[in-house]
């Protein structure tokens, strides 16, 4: 059974720290991964990523995939209250292109 | 990047009424949409993958003629709640896969707060 798992469930860091989400996953014939932020409303879209290695960034996040190991990494720099947020993994997979979800990790980050 | 709209972002009916919930692609076309249904601090749970002019594919427990999803045209699909209840009550939430080149994202509209009295 195809399976995305995110680790921590939830964190508390302070303004200014680094945190590092983790994702995980075991999916037949895997796409693409990707993150998202969900606060009070739907999810908006950071990451997609399909190559091993590659880093993504966009500002103060960033992401990398290894798909020999099969996980994926998010990374956020120097933390700000407004980065609070529940951060969603997902894998495309499948011919019918629906997405296998994480639980997601809920960040809060104090002032 | 990609726009999603989803009309009306707050609906709260009565019991036994029918709610339609329109997505929208803004900017580009899409010939998938996804319907999601989410609980309070629980994660996203698929309901249904709708595809332009074909019959929705429901996931397992999801009724499809309580859920009638209809996708007419490469830019529209919608959700209708046929005779709502207060357990239906949630944050119903579409996606729209852009597969136009060198993408293939989904992206989300803002989500549709209904509430079942």
């Amino acid at each position: 059974e195809d399976k995305v798992v995110q680790s921590p469930l939830s964190l508390v860091v302070h303004e200014g720290d680094t945190v590092t989400l983790n994702c995980s996953y075991e999916v037949t014939n895997f796409r693409s991964l990707l993150w998202y932020k969900q606060e009070k409303k739907a999810p908006t879209f950071l990451f997609m990523l399909t190559s091993s290695g590659i880093e993504k960034k966009s500002g103060r996040l960033s992401s990398i995939l290894d798909k020999k190991e099969l996980f994926s990494i998010l990374n956020i720099t120097a933390t700000q209250t407004g980065d609070s947020a529940v951060y969603l993994c997902a894998t495309d997979a499948g011919n019918n292109r629906k997405l296998i979800w994480g639980l997601g990790t809920s960040l809060a980050v104090n002032p | 990047g990609a726009v999603v709209s989803q009309h009306p972002s707050w609906v709260i009916c009565k019991s036994g009424t029918s709610v339609k919930i329109e997505c929208r692609s803004l900017d580009f076309q899409a010939t998938t949409m996804f319907w999601y249904r989410q609980f309070p601090k629980q994660s996203l749970m698929l309901m249904a993958t709708s595809n332009e002019g074909s019959k929705a594919t429901y996931e397992q427990g999801v009724e499809k003629d309580k859920f009638l999803i209809n996708h007419a045209s490469l830019t529209l699909s919608t959700l209708t709640v046929t005779s709502a209840h207060p357990e239906d009550s949630s944050f119903y939430i579409c996606s729209a896969r852009d597969a136009g080149e060198g993408t293939d994202t989904q992206y989300f509209g803002p989500g549709t707060r209904l509430t079942v009295l």
